[in-house]
This record gives C-alpha cells, sequence and structure tokens, in this order.
C-alpha cells in the first residue's frame, strides 16, 4: 500500500518568506510526527498529533512554527518568516496508534532551503 | 533530558567483516528502534525492541537491547557493499507520548 508522502520534495524560500510543507500519511494511521533533520545529525522531534489535536509541540523551535492536521490526516507544517537556520530536510512519520509501541513510517522528506 | 549516542559515528569495513555498532540512552526506556537511512532518502525501519533481552535479526543484521545498562547493539555479520548506509537507533521514552529521540548515527562504508 501507500506509504507516506510529502509534498514538496524541494522548497527554495527566500529569507522572510512563508512556506508550507504537506504531509499524507498512512491510510488509518492517527498518529501523526514531523521532526526536522540537519545535515549530518539525527532527526529532532518537532511535533505530534494524535487524530486532530497537537498532542506534544515541545519541539517546536519557536513561534513561526505552527503545524495543523484539521481532519485528523493530512498535516501541514507552516514556517512564516523563514531564517536561514530553517534550511534542513522536514520529515512527517505517522504511526497506526499511539499505544503500547511506536513503529514510526517515515516519509521521503521534504528539503527546505532559506537563501 | 533523554541523550541518546551513538558509536563509533563512522565506520569503513571491508566486506565479509563483522562489526558492531553501539547505541547508549541516558535514561529508562524498554522501547528502543532502529532505522537505515541511505543518502538523499528517507528512513526505513529495520527492528523494534520492545523489553530487555530482545533479540531480532534479519539476514546479515542481529539487533539487541540490554534495558538494564541502557545499551542496544546492531550486530553485522559478514558485512555486504549493499549494507552501507547511515543506521540511527531512537528511543521512545514514555508511553502514550510517542516522540522518538535519535541517536547521531553511524555512518557505514562497506568496501569491496
Amino acid at each position: 500500500g501507500a506509504g507516506v508522502s510529502q509534498t514538496p520534495s524541494n522548497k527554495v524560500t527566500e529569507k522572510g518568506k512563508y512556506v508550507e510543507l504537506r504531509c499524507d500519511p498512512i491510510s488509518g494511521h492517527t498518529a501523526l510526527y514531523w521532526y526536522r533533520q540537519s545535515l549530518g545529525q539525527g532527526p529532532e522531534f518537532l511535533i505530534y498529533f494524535q487524530g486532530t489535536g497537537a498532542a506534544d509541540d515541545s519541539g517546536l523551535p519557536n513561534d513561526r512554527f505552527f503545524a495543523v492536521r484539521p481532519e485528523g490526516s493530512v498535516s501541514t507544517l507552516k514556517i512564516q518568516r523563514t531564517e536561514r537556520g530553517d534550511s534542513a530536510v522536514y520529515l512527517c512519520a505517522s504511526s497506526l496508534t499511539a499505544g503500547s509501541y511506536n513503529e514510526q513510517f517515515f516519509g521521503p522528506g521534504t528539503r527546505l532551503t532559506v537563501l | 533530558e533523554l541523550k541518546v549516542e551513538q558509536n563509533p559515528l563512522f565506520l569503513s569495513m571491508q566486506e565479509g567483516k563483522n562489526y558492531t555498532i553501539y547505541c547508549n540512552y541516558s535514561t529508562t526506556s524498554d522501547r528502543l528502534y532502529w532505522y537505515r537511512q541511505d543518502p538523499g532518502k528517507s528512513l526505513e525501519s529495520l527492528f523494534v525492541l520492545l523489553s530487555n533481552g530482545a533479540v531480532k535479526q534479519e539476514g546479515r543484521l542481529m539487533a539487541s537491547l540490554d534495558t538494564k545498562a541502557r545499551l542496544s547493539t546492531l550486530h553485522i555479520t559478514a558485512a555486504v557493499h549493499d549494507l552501507s548506509a547511515t543506521y540511527f537507533c531512537a528511543v521512545d521514552e514514555v508511553i502514550g507520548n510517542e516522540k522518538l529521540t535519535f541517536g547521531t548515527g553511524t555512518r557505514l562504508t562497506i568496501i569491496p
């Protein structure tokens, strides 16, 4: 079946602009996660949704970052007033549910470059 | 704050050799995950380890978990070139809050 998909695959923007990154989780997965991966590093947690609500947004670096999942499926990560330091690969993952354990399946990522 | 450390960070080995990657973490957890990442690609789930003493094997890779030592190992047997990739371990600290904390990764290069 289809895996996690993310669009766009690449996004180049200028400093100060607004960007939206989209994630389509695996059908039926109720939990959705956003991570950010800088070059040569492991992914870092940003935010986690269980259904429509953000269960944990402790990883969002500041108030320029916001994410929504209005219908409990597709999620959008929104970054306002982008900065060069926001350049990274943004990974989305989904899992069947939050519960006894959590095998997360990752999408291909969106590579964001802020000039 | 949960910290996850891997070593080595870089590993270059010849085909046919055996080696082990180590993953240490700083807090109590009995859920550990191993992922593989090829250059420019996303993460592929390899193993899910859910209890002390858990051991899982797939092909030339074997992962184990010692929750008392807060240590997981990924053992590579008779390495082949196709195993060249970056390997990450990740820890899931709290049941009900499913965020993963990843190690820094081990970049493995298998030399023919």
